[in-house]
């Protein structure tokens, strides 16, 4: 089992709809999770972390975080075409810091 | 501060010829590390430090590969006897350790072409 899953789609959603991104990780002991986001030959941008069970929101984003199933999601409301990228989930390991990714999510947003 | 600096930004180099990549981190930040992504793949782990301390090397990277980061402040990552299936982005990351919950910061990266 990979330690960070993600589907890697492609995740076609319509403009102004709600996208939903999800990543699952095997380190139980994993404390925090961001996500990033990438444009074709660009490097990752942190747009999110989370560190407590629950939802966080920001803006259009919402991350989420369930530690007892081992679950992280990315909500990305009022979708816009701006936000047709590579989402990357990350696990940073609480007992080395050792930050592990998983493959991405290619999001397509439909004009 | 401008946030983490990779150089060069490219690079094309010969099979077998050895490259040197730069990273320089925020400056407060004492965790630096490697990975190195490949066409639809995530950023996979290569190496990474605390301070001028390495404290891991994946095991997936040859003895080709090495890395460095002398004073604790900028880093090198040096690849001899370049392949073509070296031909990736190779980028850096820093944050702070130490601390629980801190997030990692990339810079641009440097693409990789060995032809």
């Amino acid at each position: 089992q990979k330690e960070v899953e993600q589907n890697s789609g492609p995740l076609s959603v319509p403009e102004g709809a709600i996208a939903s991104l999800n990543c699952t990780y095997s380190d139980r002991g994993s404390q925090s999770f961001f996500w990033y986001r990438q444009y074709s030959g660009k490097s990752p941008e942190l747009i999110m972390f989370i560190y407590s069970n629950g939802d966080k929101e920001d803006g259009r984003f919402t991350a989420q975080l369930n530690k007892a199933s081992q679950y992280v999601s990315l909500l990305i409301r009022d979708s816009q075409p701006s936000d047709s990228a590579t989402y990357l989930c990350a696990v940073k390991r609480n007992r080395d810091d050792k930050i592990i990714f998983g493959k991405g999510t290619r999001l397509h947003i439909l004009p | 501060d401008t946030g983490v600096s990779q150089d060069p930004r490219h690079k094309i180099t010969k099979r077998g010829q050895n490259v040197t990549f730069r990273c320089d981190p925020i400056s407060e930040h004492n965790r630096l590390y490697w990975y190195r992504q490949t066409l639809g793949q995530g950023p996979e782990f290569l190496t990474y430090f605390q301070n001028e301390a390495q404290l891991e090397k994946s095991r997936l990277l040859s003895d080709r590969f090495s890395a460095e980061r002398p004073k604790g402040s900028f880093s090198t990552l040096e690849i001899q006897r370049t392949e073509q299936g070296d031909s990736a982005m190779y980028l850096c990351a820093s944050s702070l350790g130490g601390t629980m919950n801190t997030e990692a910061f990339f810079g641009q990266g440097t693409r990789l072409t060995v032809v």
